[in-house]
């Protein structure tokens, strides 16, 4: 079946830092890519996103490239700020499927000052 | 402001009873969908509805009922033969493939069993 897998945590960074967090998938269609994050005690809200192949998408300074050949959808950002410190799930959907999300675990990140 | 409702922020269950949470949404989106978050943990699908009066089971329904009467309400119901409620419940709605499928959620409702 199709699955994510996400890099583990936590990851703790000093402000200012290059932060990337891993994610591969696993699936049988043509999915859709998403990185979401979850402030604490809130729902989840969405990042990023790349529909096919080499798409880039990107917001807020955050970067992931969808990679067909290595099925990977990596999170990247230059300089992150205190503010960054939350979960992050990346997530796939097939786009001619039923539009069920398959999330990864979650990574959390903690941004020292 | 367009979005997704929750309701209650947090509830409390004791032995042996139902409890129903809330989810409506004023987006006009088709497709609504229930989650359980544990610690340490991805999302779960519960159940998801692509259509009113209509609902497929998602990964783990097993003790969770929902009905989908209106197209802004998809409410949940945790009842007694889910042994382990304790969890954060999110609710997701979604236009479909128009937006490359993307879910928005709610603020979720935190249960805790008395």
């Amino acid at each position: 079946g199709d699955s994510v897998t996400q890099m583990e945590g936590p990851v703790t960074l000093s402000e200012e830092a290059f932060l990337t967090i891993n994610c591969t998938y696993t699936a049988t269609g043509y999915p859709s890519l998403f990185w979401y994050v979850q402030y604490p005690g809130e729902g989840l809200q969405l990042l990023l996103k790349a529909t096919k192949a080499d798409d880039k998408g990107s917001n807020k300074g955050f970067e992931a490239t969808y990679r067909k050949e290595t099925t990977s959808f990596h999170l990247e950002k230059g300089s992150v700020q205190v503010s960054d410190s939350a979960v992050y799930f990346c997530a796939l959907t097939l786009y001619f499927g039923n539009e069920k999300l398959t999330f990864g675990t979650g990574t959390r990140l903690t941004i020292i000052p | 402001d367009g979005g997704i409702t929750q309701s209650p922020k947090y509830l409390f269950r004791k032995e042996g009873q139902n409890v129903t949470l809330s989810c409506e949404q004023n987006l006009n989106h088709d497709a609504m969908y229930w989650y359980r978050q544990d610690p340490g943990q991805g999302l779960r699908l519960i159940y998801y509805s692509q259509i009113v009066n209509d609902f497929q089971k998602g990964d783990i329904a097993e003790g969770y009922s929902v009905s989908r009467e209106k197209k802004e309400s998809f409410p949940l119901t945790v009842t007694s033969a889910q042994k382990n409620p304790t969890a954060f419940y999110l609710c997701a709605s979604s236009p479909g493939t128009s937006e490359g499928n993307i879910q928005y959620f709610g603020a979720g409702t935190r249960l805790s069993v008395l």
